[in-house]
């Protein structure tokens, strides 16, 4: 049974470039988070789907990033116009429903590099 | 969200328990404990979770204070696999969703 896919794992753009970060929840589940790990520090929440739903982006930066989880395949993260301050890995995590059973299922991460 | 604290570092023996402190003052009567851990260049790993009772599963031990302002996760005998970072999270009840609140969390380090 897979876990939490993401990709890819790693990731160098250069200043202004676009980066897209996919995720594939884990089997049956049906809602996903994204979190945004910088250097030296913890993990920070960014933003909560339901397919082809935004349930609540309150952490995600104004500017330049934008998510989806559509109907059909993976949920993306897009930064725009990469900055150097972008470079950072970024988690998913998905859950069957959008009460916490328990536990949150996380993926392995995408790791940025700004040049 | 209420406020954790943790000790930023701890060690531990291989085969040794440990117990990794979190305080929580503020806690609410609503809000469950959760930890979480994150191994070097991985994702975070749920260990357990609790609202008022000790729980145990077959990762740790959790054991709530009884006026819920502290609480102790348990690893009954360390092994070097359990090196990571330790956070402590509280969850309010009436949230549905994975909007989790990670701290700096407990760098558990573990001597073979």
């Amino acid at each position: 049974n897979a876990g939490v896919m993401q990709n890819p794992r790693h990731l160098v753009r250069r200043r202004g470039q676009e980066a897209r970060l996919r995720c594939s929840p884990m089997k049956g589940h049906s809602h996903v988070y994204w979190y945004r790990q910088l250097p030296e520090e913890g993990l920070k929440f960014m933003v909560y789907l339901q397919k082809e739903n935004i349930i609540d982006e309150s952490g995600m930066p104004k500017e330049r990033f934008s998510a989806e989880f559509p109907k059909e395949g993976p949920s993306i993260l897009r930064i725009q116009q990469v900055v150097r301050g972008d470079s950072a890995a970024y988690f998913c995590a998905s859950s069957p429903d959008g009460r916490l059973t328990g536990e949150l299922f996380f993926g392995e991460g995408s790791r940025l590099t700004v040049l | 969200d209420a406020k954790t604290t943790q000790p930023n570092s701890m060690e531990s023996n291989e085969e040794e328990p440990v117990h990794l402190p979190c305080n929580h003052s503020t806690i609410s009567g609503t809000d469950y404990i959760h930890w979480y851990r994150q191994l070097p260049s991985q994702g975070p790993e749920y260990v357990i979770h609790g609202l008022t009772s000790n729980v145990n599963n077959r990762m740790a031990s959790l054991a709530i204070a009884e006026d819920r302002k502290s609480s102790t996760l348990i690893l009954h005998r360390a092994t070097l696999r359990d090196a990571a970072v330790y956070y402590c999270i509280l969850r309010a009840g009436g949230t549905s969703y994975g909007k989790l609140t990670f701290g700096q969390g407990t760098i558990l380090t573990v001597h073979p």
